[in-house]
């Protein structure tokens, strides 16, 4: 199956660190677009960053970089999501979504969307 | 780079068709056909029904429509139906971070 399965919902304290990760199957890992989207309580959708698996490219929103470090390992067809200091206000859901699904070619239309993993930090 | 501009509800009864705008810049829409439509139920990842514009991706009814003009891309859900009610996202290239912009999102409701 074509899919993204993100790894489990994570309850974490301010400080602390984290990487989540999102597992792609069914289609050409290394030669697609993967992104990270965050969605925090009752709020709409943010573009965080996306990497390239191939080369590891990878492309920050400005509202974002510096604050989460996104890589991907290609062997393993795995993306993931880093922070090295956790804060409250990083408490949403984070989605990955992939170019991997079969209708897109390209610009930013991503037809692969993992579960979610919801992020819960406490202060 | 802002979040491209949508209202924030919809509402239409059934059968009825809808459209919801999404206004965006040159840097985006408007330099670009690169804009795609997502929708949202609670409690669920979003799904793509448009992309390119008006291209719509296997297995999405042909109820939707998506269209540009300008600096403002416009999606239709024409023969509305109450499984159509969630939460509808535009979603452009932009030039500017090379990433994609999200629109603020719009709730449609059907009456």
């Amino acid at each position: 199956d074509v899919q993204l399965v993100q790894s489990g919902a994570e309850v974490k304290k301010a400080g602390e660190s984290l990487k989540m990760s999102c597992k792609a199957s069914g289609y050409n890992f290394a030669n697609h677009w993967i992104g990270w989207v965050r969605q925090m309580p009752g709020k709409g959708l943010e573009w965080m960053g996306i990497i390239w698996p191939g080369d590891s490219e990878t492309r920050y929103s400005p509202s974002f970089r510096g604050q989460v470090t996104i890589s991907a390992d290609p062997s393993i067809y795995t993306a993931y999501l880093h922070w090295s200091s956790l804060k409250a206000s990083d408490t949403a859901i984070y989605y990955c979504a992939s170019q991997g699904g079969g209708d897109c070619s390209g610009g930013s239309c991503y037809d692969l969307w993992g579960q979610g993993t919801v992020l819960t930090v406490s202060s | 780079q802002s979040a491209l501009a949508q209202p924030a509800s919809v509402s239409g009864s059934p059968g009825q068709s809808i459209t919801i705008p999404c206004a965006g810049t040159a840097n985006d829409i408007g330099g670009y056909d690169y804009v795609s439509w997502f929708q949202q139920h609670p409690g669920k990842a979003p799904k793509l029904i448009i992309f390119d514009v008006s291209n719509r991706p296997s297995g999405i009814s042909h109820r939707f429509s998506g269209s540009k003009s300008g600096n403002t891309a416009s999606l239709t859900i024409s023969g509305l139906q109450p499984e159509d009610e969630a939460n509808y996202y535009c979603n452009s290239y932009s030039g500017s971070t090379t990433l994609g912009v999200f629109g603020t999102g719009t709730t449609v409701t059907v009456l």
